[in-house]
């Protein structure tokens, strides 16, 4: 199975700030990443999808990059209702999997 | 409007069995790509089957051989049978639609998921 990782696992930031998440990929995957943002008790909900392209109704502050084995969340101005946690996920073998999520918390 | 409604979650006993549904509206399930996704509680996202518009299936590791998803395109419904539950696949288990997009398949649509305890 291809292994996810993100990093960092948690970070604080404040209303904003611009915030950077990576994912790690344990084989290359081209751009076959998408990007999640969790609220608490909530469902996931795609921000990103092919790496860097958004997903229609999400705001521009949120951009994704990278291909291969390497990619980068950002969001460029943090708001009250990004507090959540983000997760990583490749659909690029049979078997897709996640990252183990990066919560992102108000300093 | 796309809506995904989970249903039949519940307490279970260690090896028993319990059947999930995902009832689809907007769209038709039998054109796309269709998932179960679980959450263990305060742990992350675990991918744990698809079934594919052309009916192939694949399975996480962890329930290989234990679960099975299916559907109803008549009913446009989701399902997915558990038997043989463990302690571990206490969750909040979510539908969602694969949609492939771009050469990718992602999940663009989601239901608020259907608890299931296993425990004696």
């Amino acid at each position: 199975d291809i292994q996810m990782t993100q990093s960092p696992s948690s970070l604080s930031a404040s209303v904003g700030d611009r915030v950077t998440i990576t994912c790690r990929a344990s084989q290359s995957i081209a751009n076959y990443l998408n990007w999640y943002r969790q609220k608490p008790g909530k469902a996931p909900n795609l921000l990103i999808y092919a790496a860097s392209s958004l997903q229609s109704g999400v705001p521009s502050r949120f951009s994704g990059s990278g291909s291969g084995t390497d990619f980068t969340l950002t969001i460029s101005s943090l708001q009250p209702e990004d507090f959540a946690t983000y997760y990583c996920q490749q659909s690029y073998s049979t078997l897709w999997t996640f990252g183990q999520g990066t919560k992102v918390e108000i300093k | 409007e796309v809506q995904l409604v989970e249903s039949g979650g519940g307490l279970v006993q260690p090896g028993g069995s319990l059947r999930l549904s995902c009832a689809v509206s907007g769209f038709t399930v039998s054109s796309n790509y269709m998932s179960w996704v679980r959450q263990a509680p305060g742990k992350g996202l675990e991918w744990v089957s698809v079934i594919y518009s052309g009916g192939s299936t694949y399975y996480a590791d962890s329930v290989k051989g234990r679960f099975t998803i299916s559907r109803d395109n008549s009913q446009s419904t989701l399902y997915l049978q558990m038997n043989s539950l463990r302690a571990e696949d206490t969750a909040v288990y979510y539908c969602a639609r694969a949609l492939f997009r771009l050469g990718i398949t992602q999940f663009d649509c989601w239901g608020q998921g259907t608890l299931v305890t296993v425990s004696s």
